[in-house]
C-alpha cells in the first residue's frame, strides 16, 4: 500500500516560513490535499490538487509537488496556524485514500 | 451553508455492533460521493470508506472490510456506517466528509464535527 511519511514537528517564529515536507514514491505524479487540524477539531482543508486554495483560506498557505516529496508552505507564521497538518492523496492502484503521518507546527 | 453533522458513537463491547448517521444541509447531498475517516486518540486520520452519489460503489479500507457497511439514504440527506463485530482497534473518532467538486475531486471538504465510538469491555 502506498505511505506517506511527514516530519512529527516544526518549529516556527511567528513571521517566518515554515515548510512541511510529505514524501512518497513518486508523489509528483499525483495529487497532493492538505489538511490543517487543531485540537479538539474537524480537519480544515487549506490546499487541494497540490496549489490550489480553496476559498477563505490565506494566501500565506502554498503547496508544491514533485519528485518524491511535496511541500506545504505556510509564509509569515501567525499564532493562529499552530496545529497538526496532514497531507492526502489518492492511490490509484489501490482506489484508497492515504493520509500522511501528520506534522505538527509549533510556533515559538 | 454546506454542513455535515455524525450522530450515533457510544461505547460498545467488543463484538458489538454500532450505525453512525452523518446528516447532510446545504448542498445537493444525491449528487456527492460521500467518506467516512476515523482519527484514534493520539493518531492520525485513517480513510475508512467511500461511496458513490447513488450508492451503488463502495470501498473500504482493508482494516474494515468485510465488518463495516457504508451506504446512503438520498431522499432523507443521510450517510450511514453499519459497523459490525468490532474491535478495541477501532475506537476513534468518526468523521464523514464530502468529496472535492473541482479540480481532481481526490479530497475531503467540508467535514463534520466527528462522533466518539469506543469499544471496550
Amino acid at each position: 500500500s502506498y505511505v506517506l511519511t511527514q516530519p512529527p514537528s516544526v518549529s516556527v517564529a511567528p513571521g517566518q516560513t515554515a515548510r512541511i515536507a510529505c514524501g512518497g514514491s513518486n508523489i509528483g505524479s499525483k495529487n497532493v490535499h492538505w489538511y490543517q487540524q487543531k485540537p479538539g477539531q474537524a480537519p480544515v482543508l487549506v490546499v487541494y490538487d497540490d496549489s490550489d486554495r480553496p476559498s477563505g483560506i490565506p494566501e500565506r498557505f502554498s503547496g508544491s509537488n514533485s519528485g518524491n516529496t511535496a511541500t506545504l508552505t505556510i509564509s509569515r507564521v501567525e499564532a493562529g496556524d499552530e496545529a497538526t497538518y496532514y497531507c492526502q492523496v489518492w492511490d490509484s492502484s489501490s482506489d484508497h485514500y492515504v493520509f500522511g503521518t501528520g506534522t505538527k507546527v509549533t510556533v515559538l | 451553508e454546506v454542513q455535515l453533522v455524525e450522530s450515533g458513537g457510544h461505547l460498545v463491547q467488543p463484538g458489538g455492533s454500532l450505525r453512525l448517521s452523518c446528516a447532510a444541509s446545504g448542498f445537493t447531498f444525491s449528487r456527492n460521493w460521500m467518506h467516512w475517516v476515523r482519527e484514534a486518540p493520539g493518531k492520525g486520520l485513517v480513510w475508512v470508506s467511500r461511496i458513490n452519489s447513488d450508492g451503488s460503489y463502495t470501498n473500504y479500507a482493508d482494516s474494515v472490510k468485510g465488518r463495516f457497511t457504508i451506504s446512503r439514504d438520498n431522499a432523507k440527506n443521510t450517510l450511514y456506517l453499519q459497523m459490525n463485530s468490532l474491535r478495541a482497534e477501532d475506537t476513534a473518532v468518526y468523521y464523514c466528509a464530502k468529496r472535492g467538486d473541482l479540480g481532481s475531486t481526490n479530497w475531503f471538504d467540508p467535514w463534520g464535527q466527528g462522533t466518539l465510538v469506543t469499544v471496550s469491555s
